[in-house]
């Protein structure tokens, strides 16, 4: 079965901080995907970023930057240099071959964000 | 249209009463999602289609849950006998249906049974 797990309910930081989202994921699969996703105040679910099980290259987008290590299960996130706007729900998910399609997410981290 | 879709944005029922929730999904795309987000919590898994093939209904907590797919388009959830613990927010997503492809969510349906 599949499971993610994001141990960080809350986190609170002050602008300017660095911040790292932790997310650990089960499956039994040898190729899956793994995706991260940010929920504004707003409500609406805005796609991040996709990694496969096969590229364990890190990845920089501007101030994100995602950490991919297979030997760990982990895939973390961190924001450099945080701003308010980051302040959100962040969750990670997993989709595998044995759920085709199926996305299931971590339970969120909430990020505040503090000017 | 550009986005998914999804209404109404809120609902207010008599618990006891059926309810109706509506998807748009984005044009082409022939995977849909239905998941629940309760006040505080994580996305609850309710039900996938892919297509023409039969749908993944194994998130749906109980018998008075149901959807339907028509036209490989838009996409029904029925609630009927609806309960206060049913109060969520309903979330639909819509992806291009490759293993990979990400999913893109609509802004969801806030339903409150009072």
């Amino acid at each position: 079965a599949q499971k993610v797990t994001q141990a960080q309910t809350e986190i609170s930081v002050v602008e300017k901080e660095d911040v790292t989202l932790d997310c650990v994921y089960e499956t039994r699969d040898t190729t899956y995907y793994l995706f991260w996703y940010k929920q504004p105040p707003s409500g609406e679910l805005v796609f991040l970023i996709r990694r496969n099980s096969f590229d364990e290259q890190n990845e920089i987008s501007g101030r994100y930057s995602w950490n991919f290590q297979k030997s760990t299960s982990s895939f973390n996130f961190t924001i450099t240099a945080s701003q308010v706007v980051d302040s959100a729900v962040y969750f990670c998910a997993l989709k595998d071959g044995t759920s085709y399609g199926k996305l299931t997410f971590g339970q969120g981290t909430i990020l505040t964000v503090h000017p | 249209g550009a986005g998914v879709s999804q209404s109404p944005s809120n609902k207010v029922t008599e618990k006891g009463k059926d309810v109706e929730l509506r998807c748009d999904p984005i044009s082409g795309h022939t995977a849909l999602y239905w998941y629940r987000q309760s006040l505080g919590q994580g996305l609850e898994f309710l039900i996938y289609f892919q297509g023409n093939s039969a749908p993944d209904k194994s998130g749906l907590p109980s018998d008075r849950f149901s959807a339907e797919r028509t036209g490989g388009s838009v996409s029904t959830l029925t609630i009927q006998r609806t309960q206060q613990e049913d109060s969520a927010v309903y979330l639909c997503a819509s992806s291009s249906g490759g293993q990979a492809s990400e999913a893109f969510f609509g802004q969801g349906t806030r339903l409150t049974v009072v």
